[in-house]
């Protein structure tokens, strides 16, 4: 079965540091989102990319996020000056029609 | 089995018990509806997925029960084995192919052997 790859599996860094995620999706899925899950709370949604922009984005995803597809292979979300409340699993979903089949092993952001 | 809310963290069964985890979803234009499972540091793992024209879906060992009038759904689990510890979600959608998933709060099934 096909599956969606994310690197690193666990980022620390110091707060104020910039970070980039990085997430292999499906070849041939035209949908990409990225998640965040606070440690033990619930998966929220930061935002949604299809055709090279942004689709929709969540009230996390302030100006400090950015995401790109640069290659048209990779999928990355960017934090650019990363504070302690940015530590959590992020997650990578990569998606065809409205199957949610696909999420990402995820990576651990720790941020000091 | 036993049946919980989502407002309780933690479903404890014993083995081969049915479980029966519920969920409330808030959106009532939401149509589309899906389990994930996650263990721990893995991402969510697609469980079994209902639309809204339909009242129940079984897979294996797994059955998901919608009911829209009240904005229900729920998660059975038959024979439920160590393996299927873990944190279970309900997630909701609008149909869409570019719509979000939105998750619900998670709940931890223990199995006790």
């Amino acid at each position: 079965e096909p599956e969606v790859t994310q690197t690193p599996s666990h980022q620390v860094t110091q707060m104020g540091q910039e970070v980039i995620l990085r997430c292999v999706p499906i070849s041939n899925h035209l949908y990409f989102y990225w998640y965040r899950q606070i440690l033990g709370q619930k998966v929220e949604f930061l935002v949604s990319f299809y055709n090279n922009e942004i689709s929709e984005k969540s009230e996390i995803f302030d100006d400090q996020f950015s995401v790109e597809r640069p290659d048209g292979s990779n999928f990355t979300l960017k934090i650019r000056s990363t504070k302690l409340e940015d530590s959590a699993m992020y997650f990578c979903a990569s998606v065809v029609g409205e199957l949610f089949r696909f999420f990402g092993p995820g990576t651990r952001l720790t941020v000091l | 089995g036993e049946s919980v809310g989502l407002h309780l963290p933690t479903l404890s069964v014993q083995e081969g018990d049915n479980s029966i985890i519920n969920c409330a979803y808030s959106n009532s234009a939401s149509d589309y509806f899906i389990w994930y499972k996650q263990e721990s540091g893995k991402g969510p793992q697609f469980i079994i997925d209902i639309r809204s024209n339909m009242d129940k879906r079984q897979g294996q060992r797994v059955t998901v029960l919608l009911n829209k009038t009240v904005k229900h759904l729920s998660l059975q689990i038959a024979a439920t084995q160590p393996g299927d510890s873990a944190v279970y979600f309900c997630a909701e959608k609008v149909t869409g192919a570019n719509s979000k998933l939105t998750f619900g709060k998670g709940i931890t099934l223990s199995v006790r052997p």
